[in-house]
C-alpha cells in the first residue's frame, strides 16, 4: 500500500519566492497534519484537517503560511513570500480519526532551503 | 513553552544492553502517549503507545512505562540492536489519542556493535 506521498523531496529557493509543498494522504484516512521539524523547535504541528476541514491552525507561524485541502486526497502548504528562517523539513501525516490510537503515518518530508 | 520534553539529545549504548529513553510532560490533560522512531531522510514511524489508564505497555523488545504522578514516561529497549539506532520522539495527546500530537525534540540513540 502506498504511504503518505510528499513532493518535492527537496526544494531550494531564494528569499521572497513562493513555495508550495504537496501531500497525498493514505487513502481512507480522514485526518491530515502538517508538521515542521527544525533543530531548535523539534517537530511542531502547523495545522491539521479533519474531513478536509481545517480544525486547528494555531501553529501556523504567520500569514505568510497557508494550507488547503481541496479534497480527501490532496493538500498543499504554501509559503509566500519565503524567508531564510522557513528553512526546515516539512512533514505531512495522515491518520484515521476513528481509530483513536493517535498513530500518525508520516511522509518522507520535504526539505526546504531558503537562501 | 515546551509541553513535552526530552532532556537528553543523545544516548549511546552497547549492543545487547538496555536503552532507556526518557520523556517528561507538563500538561496534566495529556492522556495518551506515543513513541516514534525516525531514521535519517525518512518520516517518523509509530513504535509504541500507552494510555493514561495504564502504567506499562510491552511490545517485544520495547516497553513504555508511565508515571503519571511524576508526569514522566520512559521507553526501554532490551536488548538493544544496531538497527535501533535512530532518533526517538516522545509524543502526547490530550484527546485520547485521536487528534493533535505534541512532540518532544527527540533523542538520538546510537547502538554500538
Amino acid at each position: 500500500d502506498a504511504g503518505v506521498i510528499q513532493s518535492p523531496r527537496h526544494e531550494v529557493t531564494e528569499m521572497g519566492q513562493e513555495v508550495t509543498l504537496r501531500c497525498k494522504p493514505i487513502s481512507g484516512h480522514n485526518s491530515l497534519f502538517w508538521y515542521r521539524q527544525t533543530m531548535m523547535r523539534g517537530l511542531e504541528l502547523l495545522i491539521y484537517f479533519n474531513n478536509n476541514v481545517p480544525i486547528d491552525d494555531s501553529g501556523m507561524p504567520e500569514d505568510r503560511f497557508s494550507a488547503k485541502m481541496p479534497n480527501a486526497s490532496f493538500s498543499t502548504l504554501k509559503i509566500q513570500p519565503s524567508e531564510p528562517r522557513d528553512s526546515a523539513v516539512y512533514f505531512c501525516a495522515s491518520s484515521l480519526r476513528q481509530a483513536g490510537t493517535g498513530e500518525l503515518f508520516f511522509g518522507e518530508g520535504s526539505r526546504l532551503t531558503v537562501l | 513553552d515546551q509541553q513535552v520534553k526530552q532532556n537528553s539529545p543523545s544516548l549511546s549504548v552497547q549492543e545487547g544492553r538496555i536503552s532507556i529513553l526518557n520523556c517528561d510532560y507538563t500538561n496534566s490533560m495529556f492522556d495518551y502517549f506515543l513513541w516514534y522512531k525516525k531514521y535519517p531522510a525518512e518520516g517518523p514511524t509509530f513504535l509504541i503507545s500507552i494510555s493514561s489508564i495504564k502504567d506499562k505497555n510491552e511490545d517485544g523488545r520495547f516497553t513504555v512505562f508511565l508515571n503519571k504522578s511524576a508526569k514522566h514516561l520512559s521507553l526501554h529497549i532490551v536488548p538493544s540492536q544496531p538497527g535501533d539506532s535512530a532518533v526517538y520522539f516522545c509524543a502526547a495527546s490530550a484527546q485520547g489519542g485521536s487528534e493533535k500530537l505534541v512532540f518532544g525534540k527527540g533523542t538520538k540513540l546510537t547502538v554500538n556493535p
